[in-house]
């Protein structure tokens, strides 16, 4: 199992431009996130999903939109990235009840 | 709402010395899972204990310890005999164990531990 795989693994973005971070998990699980990471904040929810179809916001759920339309693919998108979205994204996946495992993260830059 | 409060920012210790994290933790449910992940400096982050509320035994992995005390909402780690590969940042999470809250985790601001050969 290659377990939770991100792309890019960095990225430099202007102001306005958008883009997409991938996330793929080859563990059937049910419940995907994402998370970004900033310095002295910990890790804060972006968005999540149950299942298929079915997504919820989390913590700090603007300037981001997210699908799920497989069980294994959960994708990021920023509409019109903002210098305040230079962050590390880690996405995460899990069993129901279970434990989050996390992706290697991506390290992105907006200018 | 739940929260989750680590309040040493940075720690410094010396090879073979014991090392105890501090968590704190706020939340409305009885039913919750608590977590600690280590973040080494490669950035990954690393799963180390899922700890459920109805289990208050205090566990112990070879170097590391957790003590889990519901009276005082806390979720202590402790590192006996630390060495130079521990050094990495400790967070400390918090989920709720209901609906689909189980996939909301949330963390503390983590702890950044050094460990002085």
């Amino acid at each position: 199992n290659a377990g939770v795989t991100q792309t890019p693994k960095f990225q430099v973005l202007k102001t306005g431009q958008s883009m997409t971070l991938q996330c793929a998990q080859d563990m059937n699980h049910e419940y995907m996130s994402w998370y970004r990471q900033d310095p002295g904040m910990g890790l804060r929810l972006i968005h999540y999903s149950v299942g298929a179809g079915i997504t919820d916001q989390g913590e700090v759920p603007n300037g981001y939109n997210v699908s799920r339309s497989t069980t294994e693919d959960f994708p990021l998108r920023l509409l019109s990235a903002a210098p305040s979205q230079t962050s590390v994204y880690f996405c995460a996946s899990s069993y129901s009840w279970g434990t989050q495992y996390f992706g290697p993260g991506t390290r992105l830059t907006v200018l | 709402a739940q929260k989750v409060t680590q309040a040493q920012t940075e720690i410094s210790v010396v090879e073979k010395e014991d090392v105890t994290l501090d968590c704190v933790y706020e939340t409305r449910d009885t039913t919750y899972y608590l977590f600690w992940y280590k973040q080494p400096p490669s950035g990954e982050l690393v799963f180390l204990i899922r700890r459920n509320s109805f289990d208050e035994q205090n566990e112990i992995s070879g170097r590391y310890s957790w003590n889990f005390q519901k009276s005082t909402s806390s979720f202590n780690f402790t590192i006996t005999a630390s060495q130079v590969v521990d050094s990495a940042v400790y967070f400390c999470a918090l989920s709720e164990a209901r609906g689909t809250s189980y996939g909301k985790l949330t963390f503390g601001q983590g702890t950044i531990l050094t460990v002085h050969p």
